[in-house]
């Protein structure tokens, strides 16, 4: 159990561009979770899966955002057409569904800041 | 919806005080309760977890409780020490969607 991996750490763009985020979750956890964190706040839901169902979605994925986990293990955050706003840390979290007991880990987290 | 609301947002202590963060949640169905830590610009580590059964955990020196019917959890942290500063979350699980929802956090300082 290596727990969860998010790579890049730290993500420095230019508005306008596109950005691929990655998480690996802990290999038998068959949820992934996205949020989103801004400076001074909890941190907020995106989106998660089911293995490779995307169960459901926030309002504040817009069209822009995309996730994917196309066979039930990593999973990938895309942002396109970066906006200033869209600086965050994006905080992804896995957990072994089907019971409610269990807790969540998260990873560290990746740092976007867009220029 | 359920909303997490985390009182006080900012806390100053000497090292060696007890001290107690608060969390309120709306929705007292709820499955599950989960204390982290935040140290600044990491992400989350897991401190306690709450089940909706249980009145409370104990890790070290840390103690966290549920009172469901008054929509409350607390997480006592005993002695505190400056390797204690960080940010404190809560997080609810409730209804049937599995999703954690996030307090905004108490910041936590502990000066020698």
């Amino acid at each position: 159990d290596t727990g969860v991996s998010q790579d890049p750490r730290h993500k420095i763009t230019k508005r306008g561009q596109n950005v691929t985020f990655r998480c690996d979750p802990i290999s038998e956890h068959n949820r992934l979770y996205w949020y989103r964190q801004t400076l001074g706040q909890g941190p907020e839901f995106l989106t998660y899966f089911q293995n490779e169902a995307q169960l459901e979605k926030s309002r504040l994925l817009s069209d822009r955002f995309s996730a994917e986990r196309p066979k039930g293990s990593f999973s990938t955050l895309e942002i396109q057409r970066t906006e200033q706003g869209d600086s965050a840390m994006y905080l992804c979290a896995s957990v072994k569904g089907g019971q409610r007991n269990y807790g969540y880990t998260f990873g560290s987290g990746t740092r976007l800041t867009v220029v | 919806k359920q909303e997490v609301t985390q009182i006080p947002a900012a806390l100053s202590v000497p090292e060696g005080e007890n001290l107690v963060l608060n969390c309120s949640f709306t929705d007292s169905a709820i499955y599950n309760l989960q204390w982290f830590r935040q140290d600044p610009g990491k992400g989350l580590t897991s401190l306690l977890l709450i089940q909706s059964s249980q009145r409370e955990q104990t890790s070290g020196r840390l103690n966290a409780s549920l009172d469901k019917s008054s929509g409350r959890s607390t997480l006592y942290i005993a002695a505190s020490q400056p390797g204690d500063s960080a940010t404190y979350l809560c997080a609810g699980v409730s209804g049937g969607s599995y999703i954690p929802t996030f307090g905004r956090g108490t910041s936590l300082i502990v000066h020698p």
